[in-house]
């Protein structure tokens, strides 16, 4: 079955330590991108990607990295920058551009990064 | 910059009911608005999708529909049921970007 898949479920994150967020589509999706939820609040979108070994900062990239090397992944690094790393990571992908009904956003399962 | 809203944050029913889910943005240079069901510390699943030539689509006993010259959606779930229990987020898109609401959270009562 075509899907996103996220690693690991859970994290946890030292102080000063970078941790990496794995995800990888097998849905043929050019486009892909990284969100980030806090409780009680809607998707802020960290960084995304439409083509391989291309990507653009989204609006709270700030102490994130990614890399897009192969079109089926897109990791995701949480640098020791990032002083309020505690949320729930949400990897999602589409097709670019209008791509009219088949134009949907799918979605990974979620990582919960925790800080020790 | 995209301002998406979600009206009520949260809402309870019981089991039966007919319900609204209110969606408004503020630019309607859409390409399409997206909504999305999403269970406690899990992905979002998505449920339907509308164009931004179109009004309005259905999928069972949800039906979506979207004004974009007024910049409002709306979610209707007709005879909701306990396992409708959920958060409900719209998602509009604007070229290469998705902006979403914080969401409804939703309990049917049996």
């Amino acid at each position: 079955d075509g899907g996103i898949t996220q690693s690991p479920k859970y994290l946890f994150r030292k102080e000063g330590q970078n941790v990496t967020l794995s995800c990888e589509q097998n849905l043929n999706h050019d486009a892909m991108y990284w969100y980030r939820q806090d409780p009680g609040q809607g998707l802020r979108l960290i960084y995304y990607s439409q083509i391989v070994n291309d990507f653009q900062k989204g609006d709270i990239a700030e102490g994130y990295s990614v890399s897009r090397e192969k079109k089926e992944s897109f990791p995701l690094t949480v640098t020791s920058a990032q002083k309020n790393p505690t949320a729930f990571y949400l990897c999602a992908s589409s097709i670019p551009g209008r791509g009219g009904s088949r134009n949907i956003q799918y979605f990974g399962a979620g990582t919960r990064l925790s800080v020790l | 910059k995209q301002e998406v809203t979600q009206i009520p944050a949260a809402l309870s029913v019981p089991e039966g009911e007919n319900l609204v889910l209110n969606c408004s943005f503020t630019d309607s240079a859409i390409y399409n608005l997206q909504w999305f069901r999403q269970d406690p510390g899990k992905g979002l699943t998505s449920l339907l999708l509308i164009q931004s030539s179109q009004r309005e689509q259905t999928s069972g006993r949800l039906n979506a529909s979207l004004d974009k010259s007024s910049g409002r959606s709306t979610l209707y779930i007709a005879a909701s049921q306990p396992g409708d229990s959920a958060t409900y987020l719209c998602a509009v898109r604007n070229f290469n970007k998705f902006y979403f609401g914080s969401g409804t959270k939703l309990n049917v009562k049996p």
